[in-house]
């Protein structure tokens, strides 16, 4: 099962470009989520969406757009990045409104120079 | 006000020993879920255990359990007979599904080491 992919796993970019984080789900997951984690740090929330055509914002949504068109896919958009966007991003997914764990994907280490 | 709070930013523990991250949190729901993940060097999240809030035992998973006193508010993490592949770092989060707040809330984190 290949469960929460994201791509890509690394990427710098410069300041003041733009880029698209793919994160897609083979698990029919309703909620899916987006955080980031600075160095030291715990995870916080930037978007998340409770299904199809459903986001909502976070902790710290600013410098960042979500959509979701698709059950499996999440993209997260950064548009003008800037060196306070450096960090690592992690996707995540899980079932329903119990609780249940969420699954996490493997993480994409970005570097904004 | 912090959600979760991990007081602990690191903690050592001699190989084989036991070991307790702590973890309190801050809910006024009486319906909510209490998570531990671990974040080896590596970098991805591993769920280890889930404790539900209205759970009369304490979870547990192998070697790992969960020491719950909902009215103290704290989910503190045991480990039992660490082992050196324990080193990591260890996350508490909560989730509230029924206030909205379906998201996962995460604490700072703990840095285990454990020491041979």
């Amino acid at each position: 099962n290949a469960g929460v992919t994201q791509t890509p796993k690394f990427r710098i970019l410069k300041i003041g470009q733009s880029m698209t984080l793919q994160c897609t789900q083979d698990m029919n997951h309703n909620y899916m989520y987006w955080y980031r984690q600075d160095p030291g740090m715990g995870l916080k929330l930037i978007y998340y969406s409770v299904g199809a055509g459903i986001t909502d914002k976070g902790e710290v949504p600013n410098g960042y757009n979500v959509s979701r068109s698709t059950t499996e896919d999440f993209p997260l958009r950064l548009e003008l990045a800037a060196p306070s966007q450096t960090s690592v991003y992690f996707c995540a997914s899980s079932q329903g409104l119990t609780v249940t764990e969420a699954f996490f994907g493997q993480g994409t280490r970005l570097t904004v120079v | 006000a912090q959600k979760i709070t991990q007081t602990q930013p690191g903690m050592f523990v001699q190989e084989k020993e036991a070991v307790t991250l702590d973890c309190t949190y801050d809910t006024s729901d009486q319906s909510y879920g209490l998570f531990w993940y671990k974040q080896p060097s590596s970098g991805e999240m591993i769920f280890l255990i889930y404790q539900g809030s209205y759970d009369e035992q304490n979870a547990t998973e192998g070697r790992y359990s969960l020491n719950f006193q909902k009215a103290r508010k704290s989910a503190n993490l045991v480990i039992s007979a660490s082992q050196l592949g324990d080193s990591a770092m260890y996350f508490c989060a909560m989730r509230e599904p029924y206030s909205g707040n379906t998201p996962l809330v995460f604490g700072k984190g703990t840095r285990l080491s454990v020491i041979a």
